[in-house]
């Protein structure tokens, strides 16, 4: 069954340091694939999506590609901020946003 | 105020209670959901409803039950509460599927918190 798998936390790292989340999908078809952020506190909110192969999503410096060949879609981002401090999750979408699949989640910890 | 509000934020209860949360939008989405989230295990669909005659199972939905009251409200119940029902549960709305706007976004609630000793 469709499924997404993504590193397991917390990643702990410095402000200014380069950030990469790694998540992989298993899917049937062409699923839509998206970034959720959750703030201490809140419900998760939408960061990011692509939606077909070779798209790259991007907001607020982050950015993942979508790469069907290797079924991946990696959040990246070049300089990470303290109020980047989250749980990241990875998902994706198919039957035309008709179905969600959610992975674990990964803690982001930038310390100052 | 929120446009996808959850009730109550955090609730305690004790075995065997019978326990309702609350869900309502003001986004106009016919389609809303319910999450559970614990740690380690992401968020796990436990019921779906695409409008108001509609309901649907997800991948975890025994122990719970569910009643869409209206477009804009849809609750869930735990009948008889258990311990490992402890968890945060997320309500969400989307659009319908085929209209030009929708974007395939989730819209989510501030959640609520469940304890059940």
């Amino acid at each position: 069954g469709d499924s997404v798998t993504q590193m397991e936390g917390p990643v702990t790292l410095s402000e200014e340091a380069c950030l990469t989340i790694n998540c992989t999908y298993t899917a049937t078809g062409y699923p839509s694939l998206f970034w959720y952020v959750q703030y201490p506190g809140e419900g998760l909110q939408l960061l990011l999506k692509a939606t077909k192969a070779d798209d790259k999503g991007s907001n607020k410096g982050f950015e993942a590609t979508y790469r069907k060949e290797t079924t991946s879609f990696h959040l990246e981002k070049g300089s990470v901020q303290v109020s980047d401090s989250a749980v990241y999750f990875c998902a994706l979408s198919r039957d035309n946003f008709n179905k969600f699949y959610f992975g674990s989640g990964t803690k982001l910890n930038v310390k100052p | 105020d929120a446009d996808v509000t959850q009730t109550p934020r955090n609730r305690i209860t004790k075995t065997g209670k019978r326990i309702m949360l609350e869900c309502s939008q003001t986004k106009g989405h016919d389609r809303m959901y319910w999450y559970r989230q614990d740690p380690g295990l992401g968020l796990r669909l436990i019921y779906y409803s695409f409008d108001v005659k509609d309901i649907n199972k997800g991948e975890i939905s025994d122990g719970y039950s569910v009643s869409r009251q209206a477009q804009a409200k849809f609750s869930l119940s735990l009948e008889s509460a258990i311990p490992n029902q402890t968890a945060l549960y997320f309500c969400a709305t989307s659009d319908f599927p085929g209209l030009a706007r929708n974007t395939g976004e989730l819209f989510f609630g501030e959640g609520s918190r469940l304890t059940v000793l």
